[in-house]
This record gives structure tokens, C-alpha cells and sequence, in this order.
């Protein structure tokens, strides 16, 4: 299983972004999805959540409005469209897969760090 | 759901035995997961649904609780397990992350 994020950089204030996952060793369609960001120095923070078909779809109350997390099924990739950025949303983000029942993270990406400055 | 750990930093010397909490602002069931992130590297799951370890992961961790209280402890601290823990539920979302536990090896 790999997963391995792209797209990062650096943006200024009020920009847009997309990132993107792509993935391997897996059947894509058959789990749901995460993005997870890290601000330097800080801990953990869950962004958003799309389920195997895409057809539900959750997000931090920080982020909602300006993100939108997708899916393709054939292509076998997720990707986070960013609007409207913030110096906040300055952080290495990174994608993970959801498994099982109780939904845990077990693979995750190297991440790719956004960095939002004037 | 809000999601507390404590200590948020702790020293231990290798052989010790290390105690995580962690507590839910309300009953998440089991759905309790526990993650190690080491400086510069993603995290990687140590325990899931409470008590459920990972394949790889060493014998000396280990996770308990229910409802709104959990610990992870690591019977015998090895100098490998120098990193931050993070709890996270995943009983409904938004699929909060507790604020870590930063553990060094004194």
C-alpha cells in the first residue's frame, strides 16, 4: 500500500491550491479516505473524510465552505481543492486511508507541506 | 467530540513503564485509536478499536478503556519509542485528534 501526497507549496493569502494522492497496492474503490494536516509544531488535525464511492463527504468546521475533498475511481486518486487560504492552513498535509469498521488510519502518505505567506 | 490527553509531555527512562490518558468529551464506545509519530515522519497506528494492536507493533504496548476514558502504556519504555502519541476518535466526525503526548527518553 502506498500513498503518496503532491501539489503543496508555497501560495499567497486569499489563493487557491489543489492537492492530490495518488495510490497503489490497494483496490482504491473499496475505502474511504482522509485528509489530515499538521501545522509546524503542532499536533494532528482531520480535515476531511469521503466514503468508497464518494457519495458522502465530511469536513472540519475550519475548513468547511473553502475545501472540497474528491475522488476518482478510475484513476485511483484523491484530491483536496483549497480556496480562499489562510495563513492557518499553513501545514503539512497528508492523506490516509480508513479501515474497517471503526474506521482507523492505517496507511498514510509522506505528506506535502502547504505554506501560505505574503 | 473533544479529545484530551495527559501528560502533554513526559520523560521516562528506558525500562520504565509509561502511562497515556485520554479522554472524550463524550462516550465514543471503542472506536479509540492510538498513533506514534516520530520527528519528521507521518504517524503510524499503534492500536485500534481500544485494544486491537497493529501488525509489527512490539507486545510492550498496549491499550484499554470505554466510553469516555483510555490509556495506552508501554510496559518496558525502549529507546525507539522516544516520539509523540495521539489519540483520535473514530466514532463520529469531525474525527478529532487528542493534542499529543510528547514522550522522551530521560
Amino acid at each position: 500500500v502506498h500513498l503518496v501526497e503532491s501539489g503543496g507549496g508555497l501560495i499567497r493569502p486569499g489563493g487557491s491550491l489543489r492537492l492530490s494522492c495518488a495510490t497503489s497496492g490497494f483496490t482504491f474503490s473499496s475505502y474511504s479516505l482522509n485528509w489530515v494536516r499538521q501545522a509546524p509544531g503542532r499536533g494532528l488535525e482531520w480535515v476531511a473524510y469521503i466514503s468508497s464511492s464518494g457519495s458522502t463527504i465530511y469536513y472540519a468546521e475550519s475548513v468547511r465552505g473553502r475545501f472540497t475533498i474528491s475522488r476518482d475511481n478510475v484513476q485511483n486518486s484523491l484530491s483536496l481543492r483549497m480556496t480562499s487560504l489562510r495563513a492557518e492552513d499553513t501545514a503539512v498535509y497528508y492523506c490516509a486511508r480508513a479501515y474497517g469498521g471503526n474506521a482507523y488510519f492505517d496507511f498514510w502518505g509522506q505528506g506535502t507541506l502547504v505554506a501560505v505567506s505574503s | 467530540i473533544e479529545m484530551t490527553q495527559s501528560p502533554s509531555s513526559l520523560s521516562a527512562s528506558v525500562g520504565d513503564r509509561v502511562t497515556i490518558s485520554c479522554r472524550a468529551s463524550q462516550s465514543i464506545s471503542r472506536n479509540l485509536n492510538w498513533y506514534q509519530q516520530k520527528r519528521g515522519k507521518a504517524p503510524q497506528v499503534l492500536i485500534s478499536a481500544v485494544s486491537s494492536l497493529q501488525s509489527g507493533v512490539p507486545s510492550r504496548f498496549s491499550g484499554t478503556g470505554s466510553g469516555t476514558f483510555f490509556t495506552l502504556t508501554i510496559t518496558s519504555m525502549q529507546p525507539e519509542d522516544h516520539a509523540t502519541y495521539y489519540c483520535q476518535q473514530s466514532f463520529s466526525p469531525p474525527y478529532t485528534f487528542g493534542q499529543g503526548t510528547n514522550l522522551e527518553i530521560q
